[in-house]
């Protein structure tokens, strides 16, 4: 059974700063790795997917690696807003039903 | 529709009622997906629907939980005997069917039990 775990639970930086959320996921035998961001109250917002034949993926200000091998993604945040606060989640897409399977999240604050 | 709907936003109801949450998905989305969040955790997964039938009901946590899209677009999850335990935010998601998955999340059914 797929297992994610992110690290920080919590997170709180000073804006500009760059910051490292990471995830590590128990099974390799993913199909693709998502990031998604959730503000308080609300639904997901997809950030990025890095598909398993992929070692990372940009938008932005955000980049997301994985390794496979190792069970490992990270999400670099370059020159953190206060806009950027919210918990970001990961998930690893497997199984026949393609289904996530979510960490807990990290809960991100960026203070002004 | 443009995005993913889900109603009611939110329900309150007492130990022991029946509860049906509902699901609209994008316009076109073969794949649909049910998810509960508890407080300060992810999503976990509960049922997959392609097209009209369940692929894999896998996470249904037991036989008090169901979920129906039976015409193959909106779905209602249906919760019988509610227990407070079932206190959660109910999250769907649908996605083409097809491609590199990537999921259209609604905003969310937080429903409370008393």
């Amino acid at each position: 059974k797929q297992e994610v775990t992110q690290i920080p639970a919590a997170l709180s930086v000073p804006e500009g700063e760059n910051l490292v959320l990471n995830c590590s996921f128990t099974d390799s035998a993913i199909y693709n790795l998502q990031w998604f961001r959730q503000d308080p109250g609300k639904g997901l917002t997809s950030l990025l997917l890095i598909q398993s034949s992929q070692r990372e993926q940009t938008s932005g200000r955000l980049n997301a690696s994985l390794d496979k091998s190792s069970g490992r993604s990270t999400l670099y945040i370059a020159a953190s807003q206060p806009g950027d606060s919210a918990t970001y989640l990961c998930a690893a897409i497997s199984g026949s039903a393609r289904q996530l399977t979510f960490g807990s999240g990290t809960q991100l604050t960026v203070l002004p | 529709g443009a995005g993913v709907s889900q109603t009611p936003s939110n329900k309150v109801t007492e130990k022991g009622k029946y509860v049906e949450l509902r699901c609209d998905p994008i316009s076109g989305h073969t794949a649909l997906y049910w998810y509960r969040q508890s407080l300060g955790q992810g999503p976990e997964f509960l049922i997959y629907f392609q097209g009209t039938g369940a692929a894999d009901d896998s996470g249904l946590p037991n036989d008090r939980f169901f979920a129906v899209r039976p015409e193959g677009s909106v779905s209602t999850l249906k919760i019988q005997r509610t227990e407070r335990g079932d206190s959660a935010v109910y999250l769907c998601a649908s996605h083409t069917g097809s491609g590199a998955n990537v999921l259209t999340f609604g905003a969310g059914s937080r429903l409370t039990v008393l």
